[in-house]
């Protein structure tokens, strides 16, 4: 089955630039999602179609993929930023349609 | 407002069933599908599978067949997961999630319930 592999933690200081990474076999070639999870909450959808923002979602948080690898990006991040990122993809693999990477717990410094 | 509303807490013997719901609220129902994903203590994300609201189709994760079954009832906005043969490799928290239109592939996960802690113990 396809496999995403994100990197397990993200450090940056507060009002940096965050970026996490999500890799995958040709990914660029996939439709990319993204998700904030808060500790004790649902997840959140922050990023779709690889770029598009929901309304209500910051503008600070925006999305990019091609070839191998897709990134979040969040810019001037804040403390209420900190969570853990999953990016999502649908595969053709009958094993699995849908797909999460690992995660990537995104700490504030 | 769009909600999604699931059951409570459970407690499960190992080789039991549990079935919990998710009812719908805010948006016409049979116009957005439902996947299911569960997430183990201290691990991620696990996507378990999808119903089709307006036809009841569904597609479920590999790894689950044979024991998970997705229905819905149109009439009371609800969708339910059940799950069988129950391990300790099976505690999690169960969330279902909307999806955009009434099939879920290739589209994100827009709005989620709250989670449902589902405990399989002797």
């Amino acid at each position: 089955s396809y496999v995403l592999t994100q990197p397990p933690s993200v450090s940056v200081a507060p009002g940096q630039t965050a970026t996490i990474s999500c890799g995958g076999n040709n990914i660029g070639s996939n439709v990319v999602h993204w998700y904030q999870q808060k500790p004790g909450q649902a997840p959140v959808l922050v990023v779709y179609h690889d770029s598009a923002r929901p309304s209500g979602i910051s503008e600070r948080f925006s999305g990019s993929n091609s070839g191998n690898t897709a990134t979040l990006t969040i810019t001037s991040v804040a403390a209420a930023d900190e969570a853990d990122y999953y990016c999502q993809v649908w595969d053709s693999s009958i094993e699995s349609p849908a797909v999460f990477g690992g995660g990537t717990k995104l700490t504030v410094l | 407002q769009v909600q999604l509303v699931q059951s409570g807490a459970e407690v499960k013997k190992p080789g039991a069933s549990v079935k919990v719901s998710c009812q719908a609220s805010g948006y016409t129902f049979n116009s957005f599908g439902v996947s299911w994903v569960r997430q183990a203590p201290g691990q991620g994300l696990a996507w378990m599978g999808y119903i089709n609201t307006q036809t009841g189709d569904t597609n479920y994760a590999q790894n689950l067949r044979g024991r998970v079954t997705m229905t819905r009832d149109t009439s009371t906005r609800t969708a339910y997961m059940e799950l069988r043969s129950l391990t300790s490799d099976d505690t999690a928290v169960y969330f279902c999630a909307r999806c955009p239109t009434p099939s879920c592939y290739l589209k994100a996960f827009d709005r989620w319930g709250q989670g449902t802690v589902v405990t399989v113990s002797s």
